[in-house]
């Protein structure tokens, strides 16, 4: 079965720094393009960026633009998320997830929760 | 990047079909055939319940099913069950390479 495991999440103050990490398993991660996706408490979801299988081509939320970047180590079936900037607004769990064609996310993790907090 | 327009909540007894509608633009929903609908259970995460516009995935019930029609798709839940109390989204590829979700649309089953 597909496991998306997402780590990394916690308390940090507005203006700070947070990486977070997808570990992936039981599937050829390079085969597939990634994607994070955030919930803020009590509200929708909202797309934040995804990347290529090889890690070439990047697209971002404009709500993230400059602030965020996405990698990925494909030797480490690993995905990741560079959060610098953080607003309160930030504030959200943060999923990542498998993307089988265009815009199909078959398979997401159980989430991070990051809260952006003085 | 405007959110895809979606009613805020859908009610339905047991037994009875409901649709869900998600109104976006030519540049998201009404230029691609990659619309998908994700149902969420509160503290879950989101499931893939129908892709590119119509499509379902093994293993979710053929009550589900999906359309498009210019620039809204929808989704259709017939026989209702009381499991299908949800939150439910849509998604969809837009011009610019990017992904864009529904506000979302809560599923009350009476």
């Amino acid at each position: 079965q597909v496991q998306l495991v997402e780590s990394g999440g916690g308390v940090v103050q507005p203006g700070r720094s947070l990486r977070l990490s997808c570990a992936a398993s039981t599937f050829t991660f390079s085969n597939y393009p990634m994607h994070w996706v955030r919930q803020a408490p009590g509200k929708g979801l909202e797309w934040v960026a995804i990347i290529s299988n090889d890690g070439s081509t990047k697209y971002y939320a404009d709500s993230v633009k400059g602030r965020f970047t996405i990698s990925r180590d494909n030797s480490k079936s690993s995905l990741y998320l560079q959060m610098s900037s953080l607003r309160p607004e930030d504030t959200a769990v943060y999923y990542c997830a498998r993307d089988i064609g265009s815009n199909t996310f078959d398979y997401w993790g159980q989430g991070t929760l990051v809260t952006v907090s003085s | 990047q405007s959110a895809l327009t979606q009613p805020a909540s859908v009610s339905g007894s047991p037994g009875q079909s409901i649709t869900i509608s998600c109104t976006g633009t030519s540049s998201d929903v009404g230029g691609y055939n990659y619309v998908s609908w994700y149902q969420q259970h509160p503290g879950k995460a989101p499931k893939l319940m129908i892709y590119d516009v119509s499509n379902r995935p093994s293993g979710v019930s053929n009550r589900f099913s999906g359309s498009k029609s210019g620039n809204t798709a929808s989704l259709t839940i017939s026989g209702l069950q009381t499991e299908d109390e949800a939150d439910y989204y849509c998604s969809s590829y837009t011009r610019s390479s990017t992904r864009v979700f529904g506000g979302g649309t809560k599923l009350t089953v009476l």
